[in-house]
Order: structure tokens, then C-alpha cells, then sequence
């Protein structure tokens, strides 16, 4: 059980158009999904968190506009890059939690590895 | 200051052998901790939450030192397998995860 898949897992796009990734909860209702961003070498930093059907709640220093979240339902979440540029490749993790263990209860997808050319 | 500071390794450790590496932490109100695994380019998996007493599962250990503000992971009998890089993770008051950068471990036949 608690399995999240992400789509795509792997994306190359031109610099200036937007990406779409993909985060769906399979076997659970998830509360809230988080979304990571991991350069190489480094620790995963934690871009945003949502709750389905209310505003993505943006760490500071991460552009709401350009990093668009949509928690549309209790098992989908998705991430727009919109016009992306070399310096967003990057590595996109999301988590989710069906929030019946608390809060550190985080189940995290298999990853998307964006290249922006 | 990085908030959760890890010595990024590579470990270079011969099969069978045991290794320990520690992770501290600056944020005192710290409640959590965890050490997770990630291999290379995949996500990170939950290996074990570290407990105030302390805490063990097979051949992994995890301690935590809220005096010196240091958590542990100690592996016994290391595998081939433990090779990847172990995550220390902490918490802030708003239960969010505070994400070292990782240690790299290379276990060698």
C-alpha cells in the first residue's frame, strides 16, 4: 500500500515552454502533497505544500507564478514549470500523506528528472 | 549554517565491515528525526525514525544526542546493498522535513 506515482518520470523540454509533472496518491486519499526539488549533490528542498481543493502553500524564495500547483483532488497534484529555463533542471520529487499517521508520514513518488535545453 | 550538516562521504567501506556516520542539527526545537535512503536518481526511502532511547532494526542502529545535538547511523555485517546515500532528516515546529544533503556510502566487495 501508500504507493504515489509521478509522470512523467523523466522530461526534455526547450527553454521558454512550460512542463507538466504529474503526482497522483494510487491506494490512498492523500490530505497533503509535498513537492521537493533536488539539485545533484544536494539535499531535497522542499518547494511547496497542498491541500486538495485550497492554495499551495510556497517556501520562501519559490516563485508561485512560475512553479504553478494544482491539488484539484485527493489523489492528484500536479507541477507547471511554466517557462522553463536550464537553470529549473532539476530533479522533482513529490510526497503525499494520507495524514493518519501525522505529519512525517510522507509516502514519495519516483521522481521526475526535468532537462531544460 | 545548513540547518541538518552531513559529511557527504564517499565512506569506502569493505563488505562485512561496520560504519557509523553522524549528522547534526542546529534547530534545537527539533522533534523529529529520520534517516532515509536514497539510491542514485531515485527517491528517498524511510530507513528508520531515530527515537530519544534509541533504536535498532537488524543491522542498522540509530541513536540521537539531543545534548550535543548529533544523530547516528551505524550499519553492521555492511552488504553490497547499503551502498547509497543516507539521508538525515529533521524537523521544524511546523512538522515540516529539514533535509540534509546526504551521505554517501560505498560498500566494496
Amino acid at each position: 500500500g501508500a504507493v504515489v506515482s509521478q509522470h512523467p518520470s523523466r522530461v526534455i523540454c526547450k527553454s521558454g515552454t512550460s512542463v507538466k509533472i504529474e503526482c497522483r496518491s494510487l491506494d490512498f486519499q492523500a490530505t497533503t502533497m509535498f513537492w521537493y526539488r533536488q539539485f545533484p549533490k544536494q539535499s531535497l528542498m522542499l518547494m511547496a505544500t497542498s491541500n486538495e481543493g485550497s492554495k499551495a502553500t510556497y517556501e520562501q524564495g519559490v516563485e508561485k507564478d512560475k512553479f504553478l500547483i494544482n491539488h484539484a483532488s485527493l489523489t492528484l497534484s500536479t507541477l507547471t514549470v511554466t517557462s522553463a529555463h536550464p537553470e529549473d533542471s532539476s530533479f522533482y520529487i513529490c510526497s503525499a500523506t494520507p495524514g493518519l499517521l501525522g505529519p512525517y508520514e510522507q509516502y514519495f513518488g519516483p521522481g521526475t528528472r526535468l532537462t531544460v535545453t | 549554517r545548513k540547518e541538518v550538516e552531513q559529511d557527504p562521504g564517499p565512506f569506502n567501506v569493505p563488505e562485512g565491515a561496520t560504519v557509523a556516520f553522524n549528522c547534526t542539527y542546529s534547530n534545537s526545537a527539533s522533534q523529529s528525526f529520520f534517516w532515509y535512503r536514497q539510491d542514485c536518481r531515485k527517491e528517498p526511502k524511510l530507513l528508520m525514525s531515530v527515537y530519544s532511547s534509541g533504536n535498532e532494526d537488524g543491522r542498522f542502529t540509530a541513536q540521537l544526542n539531543r545534548a550535543s545535538q548529533y544523530i547516528s547511523l551505524l550499519i553492521r555485517d555492511s552488504k553490497l546493498s547499503d551502498s547509497a546515500t543516507y539521508l538525515c532528516v529533521g524537523s521544524d515546529s511546523n512538522y515540516q522535513l529539514i533535509w540534509g544533503a546526504g551521505t554517501k556510502l560505498i560498500i566494496k566487495p
